[in-house]
């Protein structure tokens, strides 16, 4: 079957950094997509990956193994609005491409 | 450019009653996917319409129902509502279809209260 597990909430200090893990098990995996979530706002997208290893933009990087099945998405330099959620979601293209989501990963940024 | 909007925003019906919800994709964009977003669970992707043709669909009942208008307006509705069908609709529009590497731009989403 297909499964996404990410943490339900995480805490991390401003100026920190923190790492968002994500779990897949999808037989017909075709990408994994992180998606930033504010309260009562529409998720917006982060970054995609395909193939095995690091993408970095800015702050933000996030790393797959497909092997693994494994995901993270990486936040340094941590900013108070980087509180939100964090969604990760997998293509599966037995499903014709339908993408899985992850419950999401609430992040809450103390000071 | 504009972004995806979504009509209503909020929409407070009883059990029973049915719905139509209104997407507008960003000018250009062909595919429209609809998700539910309810606590704890995630998105749960309902159905994507690309070029008027319903191309997708996920597990839900078939009193959800979509359509894809010829200017890519796509409408969502559902019948017979269920106080289980509370959630927030989202809509989101990509330039191409699922199978394409395009990442997808969501509306604000309508917020649907079943009474």
């Amino acid at each position: 079957g297909q499964n996404i597990d990410q943490p339900t909430e995480m805490t991390a200090t401003e100026g920190a950094i923190v790492q968002i893990n994500c779990t897949y098990q999808t037989s017909g995996f075709n990408g994994l997509f992180w998606y930033q979530q504010h309260a009562g706002e529409a998720p917006t997208f982060l970054s995609y990956n395909v193939l095995d290893g690091l993408e970095e933009k800015g702050r933000f990087s996030s790393f797959l193994s497909r092997s693994k099945g494994y995901s993270y998405l990486l936040l340094k330099e941590l900013q108070m609005k980087d509180s939100a959620s964090y969604l990760c979601a997998v293509r599966d293209q037995y499903s014709n491409y339908q993408l899985i989501w992850g419950a999401g990963t609430k992040l809450i940024i103390k000071p | 450019k504009a972004g995806v909007t979504q009509t209503p925003r909020y929409l407070i019906k009883t059990r029973g009653q049915q719905v139509t919800l209104s997407c507008s994709p960003i000018s250009g964009h062909r595919s429209v996917s609809w998700y539910q977003q309810t606590p704890g669970q995630g998105l749960q992707f309902l159905f994507e319409y690309f070029s008027e043709t319903q191309r997708n669909k996920g597990n839900f009942p078939g009193r959800f129902s979509g359509r894809q208008f010829s200017n890519s307006r796509s409408e969502m509705n559902v019948s017979t509502l269920e106080l289980g069908d509370s959630a927030l609709y989202l809509c989101a529009s990509s330039s191409e279809g699922l199978d394409s590497y395009n990442e997808q731009f969501f509306g604000p989403g309508t917020r649907l209260t079943v009474l």
